[in-house]
């Protein structure tokens, strides 16, 4: 099946930093990208959907100034937390869809603690 | 009340048993997705089902679209099938998934 990575899978980071996380879409061509948040014995949340070249569209109550998300191209999208903080400690989670398809492909997560 | 509920939250088993988690939603959908959560977070997508059943090695999907419920069924099964397992249903009306709140599955040797 079609593969989505995402890097890194762990970060640490101190507050009021800001960390990037990259989600690519390896053997095929994503135009659709999304990036979830996971609390703790919770289920995914959905933070933002991105189509490739356009702007994300971000879910309510989700800060579109402190989540950067870009899909400048159709195998990677980013999320940049910005000036985290500690209750920005989550799993980010992003998968990925071709075209109208109904399969969605979901990369390992990546675990950030923010200290 | 959540547009996916997923039965049971928690099921221990002993290796070797058929198990059954059930979902049903509310909405009309296009598909669902059953997908498994290891303890180290990664997800994987097990099936996508509009209608009927699918089968993967000792895995099986069932969907009853006019009663709006899914299973997912796991034959002899193993501790390494321990995990969260969940189910994602795309509303007709958008492209985003609603996901249910997710079976943990304990499966003792």
């Amino acid at each position: 099946g079609a593969v989505v990575s995402q890097h890194p899978s762990w970060v640490i980071c101190k507050s009021g930093t800001s960390v990037k996380i990259e989600c690519r879409s390896l053997d095929f061509q994503a135009t659709t990208m999304f990036w979830y948040r996971q609390f703790p014995k919770q289920s995914l949340m959905l933070m933002a959907t991105s189509n490739e070249g356009s702007k994300a569209t971000y879910e309510q109550g989700v800060e579109k100034d402190k989540f950067l998300i870009n899909h400048a191209s159709l195998t990677l999208s980013t999320l940049t937390v910005t000036s985290a903080h500690p209750e920005d400690s989550s799993f980010y989670i992003c998968s990925a869809r071709s075209g109208e398809s109904y399969e969605q492909y979901f990369g390992p997560g990546t675990r950030l603690t923010v200290t | 009340k959540n547009e996916v509920e997923q039965s049971p939250q928690n099921l221990t088993a002993q290796e070797g048993e058929f198990i059954t988690i059930n979902c049903s939603y509310s909405v009309g959908i296009s598909a669902l997705h059953w997908l498994q959560q290891h303890p180290g977070g990664g997800i994987v997508s097990l099936f996508m089902l509009s209608s009927g059943k699918k089968k993967h090695g000792r895995l099986i999907a069932t969907i009853n679209i006019q009663e709006k419920h899914s299973s997912l069924h796991i034959t002899a099964s193993h501790p390494r099938d321990s995990a969260v397992y969940i189910c994602a249903a795309r509303p007709r009306s958008q492209g985003n998934l609603i996901f249910g709140k997710g079976t943990k599955l304990s499966v003792k040797p």
